[in-house]
């Protein structure tokens, strides 16, 4: 079965910096990856996600992502944090060896941006 | 184009007692999920409807919680009876095409649920 993890539980970074949430995955075919913000007591918003075609994705917000096959990772960066992007971010993959997966989520990971 | 729209967004119960939350999908979106969310976790998947059809229900507990999309466009998510450890926030999403897989599902804002 699929899986995701996230192996940091927060992550700090003073604005202007550049931020990287980390994220694996295992599938047992290729992987659909997927990256979602969730803002308190609100539901989650997709940023963007990896199907096929070049590894790195770039997002909404100013967020990318580089699919790593061999390291069976992908994580989300941006060049320079803003304080707005506090939030709780989830990385999700759905396997595609079989025909209708589920989408599986990571526990998330919540980024603070300090002023 | 309005979201996906759930409620109620907060319900406090006493354990034992039902309740039931709704969601409308973006309209033309033919894939509904429920997914409950934790505290401190990710969403899991609880059970996925393409149109009318229940297609993945393999995380719905079946002895208290009940789903249904009968008109395939809006669906009920019900509880009878609660317990302590249903306390969650349900989430509600939809997709489009859902079956191919490489859709991004859209959330609604969620419904919390405490159950005392």
């Amino acid at each position: 079965a699929q899986s995701v993890a996230q192996p940091e539980d927060q992550v700090n970074v003073a604005e202007g910096n550049p931020l990287t949430v980390k994220c694996t995955y295992s599938v047992s075919g290729n992987p659909y990856l997927f990256w979602y913000v969730q803002y308190p007591n609100r539901g989650l918003q997709f940023l963007l996600k990896y199907i096929t075609g070049d590894n790195l994705v770039k997002g909404s917000y100013g967020f990318e992502a580089e699919f790593n096959k061999s390291q069976t990772s992908f994580h989300l960066k941006k060049p320079s944090a803003l304080v707005s992007d506090s939030a709780l971010y989830f990385c999700a993959v759905r396997d595609t060896i079989q025909g209708n997966t589920p989408l599986v989520f990571g526990k998330g990971t919540r980024l603070s941006v300090i002023a | 184009e309005a979201g996906v729209v759930q409620s109620p967004r907060y319900k406090i119960i006493e354990k034992k007692q039902p309740v039931a939350f709704w969601c409308n999908p973006i309209s033309g979106h033919n894939t509904l999920y429920w997914y409950r969310q934790n505290l401190g976790q990710g969403p899991e998947l609880l059970i996925r409807y393409e149109n009318e059809e229940a297609v993945d229900d393999s995380q719905l507990p079946k002895d208290r919680f009940s789903a249904e999309r009968l008109k395939g466009v809006d669906s009920t998510l019900k509880i009878q009876p609660a317990e302590l450890g249903d306390s969650a926030v349900y989430l509600c999403a939809s997709s489009l095409f859902g079956g191919q897989g490489t859709g991004e599902l859209f959330f609604g804002e969620g419904s919390r649920l405490t159950v005392l």
